[in-house]
């Protein structure tokens, strides 16, 4: 199975803050690769599939690059809205594994 | 708008059997993939299965073949998850998703149903 490994697994930042937030695949996977942002008591919610294809409705200061095995997702300019849990999935085989996720928490 | 809106969770002795559904609103069911991931408090999301749209392709992972099937009804845009020979490791928030799609992500998630597996 493809490892996903997220770092850091906790951030702390403040409103306004350029944040990034990295996801590297334990073998290449093209760019077979999507980010998720999680409330608590909330669904998951997709922001970038791709790696880099901005879903409809999501804020452009979300940004993804990468691929291969080396992926990035930035927020450009933390809002309070933003501070939530995220999370990488690679997509390029089944089993589809997820990264074990990044809090991002208000500084 | 799209939702999903799951049910069928709840406590369930070790050996048990329990069917969670997943009915779908908003979009063109049969038009879909449509997935399964699971979250046991603490850890990480854990992709279950996945079924075509027509129901002929179905994937699942290594842990739970054998013991789970995945089914749909487009007729009544449904997805179920038969789980069956359930193990305490099973305990876990379930979320019908849709998808895969493009990359492969899942595009749409439900709230989640509670399965416990627990004597």
């Amino acid at each position: 199975d493809i490892q996903m490994t997220q770092a850091p697994s906790t951030l702390s930042a403040s409103v306004g803050d350029r944040v990034t937030i990295t996801c590297r695949a334990s073998q290449s996977i093209g760019t077979y690769l999507n980010w998720y942002q999680q409330k608590p008591g909330r669904a998951p919610k997709l922001l970038i599939s791709g790696a880099s294809r901005l879903q409809s409705g999501v804020p452009l200061s979300f940004s993804g690059s990468g691929s291969g095995t080396d992926f990035i997702l930035t927020i450009s300019s933390l809002q309070p809205e933003d501070f939530a849990t995220y999370f990488c999935q690679q997509g390029d085989r089944t089993p589809y594994t997820f990264g074990q996720g990044t809090k991002v928490e208000i500084k | 708008e799209v939702q999903l809106v799951e049910s069928g969770g709840g406590l369930v002795k070790p050996g048990g059997s329990l069917r969670l559904s997943c009915v779908a609103s908003g979009f063109t069911f049969n038009s879909y993939w449509m997935s399964w991931v699971r979250q046991a408090p603490g850890k990480r999301l854990e992709w279950v299965a996945s079924i075509r749209q027509d129901g002929s392709d179905k994937n699942y992972v290594d842990s739970v073949k054998g013991r789970f099937s995945i089914s749909r009804d487009n007729a009544k845009s449904s997805l179920f998850l038969q789980m069956n020979s359930l193990r305490a490791e099973d305990t876990a928030l379930y979320y019908c998703a849709r998808g895969p799609s493009s990359g492969n992500s899942l595009g749409y998630w439900g709230q989640g149903a509670l399965v416990t597996v627990s004597s």
